[in-house]
This record gives C-alpha cells, structure tokens and sequence, in this order.
C-alpha cells in the first residue's frame, strides 16, 4: 500500500498568514493526488485534485502543486474559515489511501 | 442539486450485523463509482471499498475484505455497505462519496452516519 505522510500534523497561524502542508507519497504517484478540507462534524471537501488543479468555486488563495512523491498545498493569505484539518489522498492505485491529516488552528 | 444523504448507523454489539444505506439524487447515479470511506473518533479519513458505475467491479480495503460487501441499485438511486462480524475497531463515522472514475477525486461526499461497535 502507498504511504502518505503529512507535515506537520498541526500548524498555528494568524489570519493573513502564507501557509504550506506538504505531503509525501512512500512511491511514485505521478500526479494523482488530491486535497480535501474537513471542518469538524462535517464531510471533507475537495478542494484540488490531480495536484494542481483547483476544484471549481474554491477560492483562489488555495494552489497545489507537485507531482512523483513530494506534493504541496499552500493557502496565500488565511481566512477565518479556513481553520480546519487538510488531508491528501492518493488516487493512483488501490487500495487509496489519505494523509494522516494536518490539523490548522488561529494562533 | 447533488444530494448523498447516508443512513442506517447505530449502536450494534461485536460480532453482529449492520447495513449501511446511501440515498443519491440530483445526478445520473449509474454513471459514477461510488465508495465509502470511514473516520473513527478522532482519527483520519480511511477510504473501505469502491463499487464501479455499473457494478461489475469492487473492490475493499485489507481491514474489512471478506466482512464487508459494498452494493448498488441503479433503479433505487441506492449505494449500501453490509457490514458482518463487526469488531470495536469498525467503530466510526462512514461517508459515501462519488467519483466519475476509479481513479478520480471524490467530488461529493454524503453527511456520514456513525456505527459503534460496543458491547
């Protein structure tokens, strides 16, 4: 099974604030790799999928970028509501696999 | 609208049965794969089993093969989880979710309905 590690597993940051999760695949995933939001009591969201590409009306401060096994998710300018949990997941074979997830909480 | 509402969880003791319910609507049910995907309390997201668009192909996670049966009912707009012999483990929130292929991002995703395995 493919492992993906996410870091770091908690972030603290203020509004305003540029941040960047990172998450790596144990081999080589090509670009089949997506990015969810959860907040809690809810359903994850997607919010990028193949890497790099933003899921429709998701705002534009979320990018992705990456590809192979070194990924990232990086939020430009952090909203209130974005304090939530991160997770990757890999869609390049079965069984699929997410993160271990990375918790963002206001400094 | 695309809806996913899931049902049927509850408090069930080890070794028992449950059956889990996913009611679709606002999309062609019979052209997406769909899956379930479970959280424990306080834990990540664990994705357990995939059923293609038309049903021919399944597929599970180690943890619950052989246990667990993952169905469709195209006519009913209906995904199910069979759930047997469950253990204190298989306590968790369980998601249904879409995606357009196999390989796909889960786009959509159900409220989740929690199982605890509890004697």
């Amino acid at each position: 099974d493919i492992q993906l590690t996410q870091s770091p597993s908690f972030l603290s940051a203020s509004v305003g604030d540029r941040v960047t999760i990172t998450c790596r695949a144990s081999q080589g995933i090509s670009s089949y790799l997506a990015w969810y939001q959860q907040k809690p009591g809810k359903a994850p969201k997607v919010l990028i999928y193949a890497a790099s590409t933003l899921q429709s009306g998701v705002p534009s401060r979320f990018s992705g970028s990456g590809s192979g096994t070194e990924f990232s998710l990086t939020i430009s300018s952090l909203q209130p509501e974005d304090f939530a949990t991160y997770y990757c997941q890999q869609l390049y074979t079965y069984p699929l696999t997410f993160g271990g997830g990375t918790k963002v909480e206001i400094k | 609208q695309v809806q996913l509402v899931a049902s049927g969880g509850g408090v069930v003791q080890p070794g028992r049965s449950l059956r889990l319910s996913c009611a679709a609507s606002g999309f062609i049910f019979g052209s997406y794969a769909m899956h379930w995907v479970r959280q424990a309390p306080g834990k990540g997201l664990e994705w357990v089993a995939i059923i293609s668009y038309d049903g021919s192909n399944t597929y599970y996670a180690d943890s619950v093969k052989g246990r667990f049966t993952i169905s469709r009912d195209t006519s009913k707009n209906t995904l199910s989880l069979q759930m047997n012999s469950l253990r204190p483990a298989d306590t968790a929130v369980y998601y249904c979710a879409r995606s357009r292929y196999s390989t796909s991002v889960f786009d959509y995703w159900g409220q989740g309905t929690l199982v605890a395995v509890s004697s």
